[in-house]
């Protein structure tokens, strides 16, 4: 069974970079069968799609955050990475990966927060 | 645009039945959708796929109480016998040229 676990820094300064990873298990990056993606969750809100990686590298993004996100992959370390610039407050919440696929699966989710 | 459509909260008695809606946008009845519980304080978790025909696929692991249909645009999820770990926010998840698309969610109060 797919795993996924991601990992990074649990606080941001605003204007920095944001970067986590996340490490599947169960299942390789390279394989076909997935979209791999990162999705996040502002505290008490829903969920928003971020963008997400297929197995060729192509990358998709929400336009809203498209001018600030960078998605990703290393197939050695079966792992894929997210980036987002100039961060502010607003960009503070629960980061998912996530896959999706013939099944999706979702990794526990890692708290940022932007804050000096 | 895709764009898909939850009604913000549901609420069922313990025991009794629910069903929870999900609208396609239109232009895009035909797409599939995924169904993703929440519980609270908690991360999603998988629960099925729903296709345009009806026909649905649940993940690893899912009871047998929760089941999917569609008709036309819509996109439901059922679950039967509620019990109180079935209040949760629900979210439905749709997907399209690359771009994943989620619903503002369901909140589910068991009461």
């Amino acid at each position: 069974q797919l795993q996924l676990q991601e990992s990074g820094p649990g606080l941001v300064k605003p204007s920095e970079t944001l970067s986590l990873t996340c490490t599947a298990s169960g299942g390789s990056i390279s394989s076909s069968s997935y979209y791999w993606g990162w999705i996040r969750q502002p505290p008490g809100k829903g969920l928003e799609w971020i963008g997400s990686i297929y197995y060729s590298g192509s990358t998709y993004y929400n336009p809203s955050l498209k001018s600030r996100v960078t998605i990703s992959g290393d197939t050695s370390k079966n792992q894929f990475s997210l980036k987002v610039t100039s961060v502010t407050a607003a960009d503070t919440a629960v980061y998912y990966c996530a896959t999706h696929g013939d099944s999706d699966y979702w990794g526990q989710g890692t708290l940022v927060t932007v804050s000096s | 645009q895709l764009v898909l459509t939850q009604s913000p909260s549901a609420s069922a008695s313990l025991g009794a039945s629910v069903k929870l809606t999900c609208t396609l946008s239109s232009g895009h009845s035909s797409y599939a959708i995924a169904w993703h519980q929440q519980q609270p304080e908690k991360g999603p978790r998988y629960l099925m796929k729903v296709n345009g025909d009806g026909s649905h696929r649940k993940g690893d692991g899912i009871p047998n109480r929760f089941s999917g249909f569609s008709s036309g645009a819509e996109r439901y999820l059922t679950i039967s016998s509620l019990q109180s770990e079935d209040e949760a926010d629900y979210y439905c998840q749709t997907w399209g040229n690359g771009n994943w698309v989620f619903g503002g969610g369901t909140k589910l109060t068991v009461l």
